[in-house]
């Protein structure tokens, strides 16, 4: 069946460092790939997506590049603010009739 | 503009009482989701509908019953079999069809506290 796998947190920075979040899958086909963020007391916001191999979805400064080959989806930042402290959830979905695989989330505290 | 509606944002329940939560989408979308998230933990999916009137339980709906009479609303019903109901619950809707699976628009929640 499909799955996600994220990267364990927290994961703490201090303002302006590098955010790496490891997200790898396991599906058939080409599904869609996503990252959420959900900031405390909210609801998940769609930050970026791919829907095909090498494409490079990008949003607020945050990247992650849909690689087939190693059936990734990483999340990078390269200068992170406090604002940025949230929960990142990777997803990923077959088709349109499918429903949306989350992996467990990954909450990220950045301190000034 | 579009979006999706939870209410209330805090709801409290005492023990043993039925609660009903909210949750409208003005984006015509065909598919709702109900997922419940505990602290510091992923989603669990507790029911989905796909179509109106079809509905379908999903990994943890033990407690829980749901309706689709209208596209627009899908709510959730936390009922007295539920044990442990304190959770934060997000609604979430997507288009089911197409060629381009898009993702899930989600509602801001309902913090449900039993007291």
């Amino acid at each position: 069946g499909n799955s996600v796998t994220q990267m364990e947190g927290p994961v703490t920075l201090s303002e302006e460092a590098f955010l790496t979040i490891n997200c790898t899958y396991t599906a058939t086909g080409y599904p869609s790939l996503f990252w959420y963020v959900q900031y405390p007391g909210e609801g998940l916001q769609l930050l970026l997506k791919a829907t095909k191999a090498d494409d490079k979805g990008s949003n607020k400064g945050f990247e992650a590049t849909y690689r087939k080959e190693t059936t990734s989806f990483h999340l990078e930042k390269g200068s992170v603010q406090v604002s940025d402290s949230a929960v990142y959830f990777c997803a990923l979905r077959r088709a349109a009739g499918n429903k949306l695989t989350f992996g467990g989330g990954t909450r990220v505290l950045v301190k000034p | 503009d579009g979006g999706i509606t939870q209410s209330p944002k805090y709801l409290f329940r005492k023990e043993g009482q039925n609660v009903t939560l909210s949750c409208e989408q003005n984006l015509n979308h065909d598919a709702m989701y109900w997922y419940r998230q505990d602290p510091g933990q992923g989603l669990r999916l507790i029911y989905y509908s796909q179509i109106v009137n079809d509905f379908q339980k999903g990994d943890i709906a033990e407690g829980y019953s749901v309706s689709r009479e209208k596209k627009e609303s899908f709510p959730l019903t936390v009922t007295s079999a539920q044990k442990n109901p304190t959770a934060f619950y997000l609604c979430a809707s997507s288009i089911h069809s197409g060629e381009q699976p898009g993702g899930y628009t989600f509602g801001s929640g309902t913090r449900l506290t039993v007291v």
